[in-house]
């Protein structure tokens, strides 16, 4: 069974920093993409970023570009969206999911509040 | 940036069709998936590649895509189909803007 679980959320000020986590099991999960996508609070959802299988190619939308990173520890089965200089904007329900012919598979999410 | 629109509700009675569509330039020579969302659970695959389910969607969900529109089509809509449904572009990643379907 493909589970994803993400942890990392909380509260954080403007311009702080914040590392989620996503730990993947059920599948070979060097074998896939995987994706961030938020969901801010009463709103639609926005792809974030992704990551091949072996690291090696990496997109974001334009609106993170330069503050955060996304990464994966294969041997680990885990990916990870660093977060930094966050904004108000940011705050949002952070969800990971495998990344194959769609987003198949999805975590329960992580909360992240950017507030003073 | 690309963009595509969704109507921001869709109303249908139990037993009836649902149709929900999702607009977007040269829509049809992109893949496109659609997600539903129940309220306070993660968003759940539905359709893929245009008009493929994923096993255990029920049939009762279809879809299509050509010109500049993708069409959900929820066939006998059941209380449970009630969620907000939202396409997305495979190419550049991008979401719809959702569609609240109310089942009345």
């Amino acid at each position: 069974e493909v589970q994803l679980v993400e942890s990392g959320g909380g509260l954080v000020q403007p311009g702080g920093s914040l590392r989620l986590s996503c730990a993947a099991s059920g599948f070979i999960f060097s074998n896939y993409w995987m994706s961030w996508v938020r969901q801010a609070p009463g709103k639609g959802l926005e792809w974030v970023a992704n990551i091949k299988g072996d690291g090696s190619e990496i997109y974001y939308v334009y609106s993170v570009k330069g503050r955060f990173t996304i990464s994966r520890d294969n041997p680990k089965n885990s990916v990870y969206l660093q977060m930094d200089s966050l904004r108000a904007e940011d705050t949002a329900v952070y969800y990971c999911a495998r990344d194959g012919t769609s987003l198949d598979y999805w975590g329960q999410g992580t909360l992240v509040s950017v507030s003073s | 940036s690309y963009e595509l629109t969704q109507p921001p509700s869709v109303s249908v009675s139990p037993g009836q069709t649902a149709s929900i569509t999702c607009s977007g330039d040269k829509l049809g020579d992109k893949y496109v998936c659609w997600y539903q969302q129940r309220p306070g659970q993660s968003p759940v695959l539905v359709i893929y590649q245009n008009n493929k389910r994923p096993s255990g969607i029920p049939e009762r969900f279809s879809a299509s895509n050509s010109g500049n529109t993708a069409t959900l089509t929820i066939s006998g809509t059941q209380a449970m189909d009630e969620a907000d449904y939202y396409c997305q572009t495979w190419d550049n990643k991008v979401f719809g803007g959702g569609t609240e379907l109310t089942v009345l």
